[in-house]
């Protein structure tokens, strides 16, 4: 399907472990985002990619980690859950042109026990 | 550091009545983009309208349309004709335009329900 899909839609995890949330898109964007949205917040920026491999930090990076080996795929490992974790996770990409827009994928709901 | 600021955590409005959702920002840049994005309960992020500030026209979108005072460091959201499916929370965004930037900042949302 085209677009930006992530994966799983749901998952509930314990203290400790490791999680990986999956997202891909389908339309060569050069950019892609991982936010996280919680009550009382809004949106924050976890992570960005400009491109394949190039990789930076945005607002709240601490305890995630990202890679980008491949232009359509931007994974985000959770490497010790907390339950300060719990939250939603919304990956989105964007073209490289001047509109700027940023296309969401459906979002994470992930809970940390 | 850039900020945005959404002062209406929740508003309401009849169904085909008008609505405007305020948002105000901070910023020292000359050029740069303002978003609104709506999210309706089924979490999908969408965008609603964009403005370049370099623009002095305000975007329209169908009944969507803006209200951006540079001056002011003001970008209101207008919904006429109000409709039941624009039950959502809408975001206020800001980038700035500089060379391969691409982060938003984000307002705390609006909550908007249409009421019938």
């Amino acid at each position: 399907d085209a677009g930006i899909t992530q994966s799983p839609r749901y998952k509930i995890t314990e203290t400790g472990r490791q999680v990986t949330l999956m997202c891909h898109q389908t339309w060569s964007h050069s950019y892609m985002f991982w936010y996280r949205q919680d009550l009382g917040h809004g949106l924050r920026l976890i992570y960005y990619s400009a491109a394949a491999d190039i990789t930076d930090k945005g607002e709240v990076p601490d305890g995630y980690v990202v890679s980008r080996s491949k232009t359509e795929n931007f994974p985000l490992t959770l490497e010790s859950a907390t339950r300060s974790q719990t939250s939603v996770y919304f990956c989105a990409s964007s073209a490289s042109g001047s509109y700027n827009e940023q296309f969401f994928g459906p979002g994470t709901r992930l809970t940390v026990l | 550091a850039q900020t945005v600021t959404q002062s209406q955590p929740e508003m309401s409005v009849q169904e085909a009545e008008t609505v405007t959702l305020s948002c105000t920002y901070d910023t020292s840049e000359n050029n740069y983009y303002l978003f609104w994005y709506k999210q309706p309960p089924s979490r999908q992020m969408i965008l609603v309208i964009r403005q370049e500030a370099y623009k002095q026209q305000n975007a329209t979108e169908n009944r969507f349309s803006v209200n951006f005072q540079k001056a002011a460091k003001s970008f209101s959201l207008k919904i006429s004709d109000s409709q039941l499916g624009d039950t959502a929370m809408y975001f206020c965004a800001f980038m700035k335009h500089a060379g391969n930037n691409r982060k938003l900042i984000w307002g705390l949302g609006t909550s908007l329900a249409v009421n019938p």
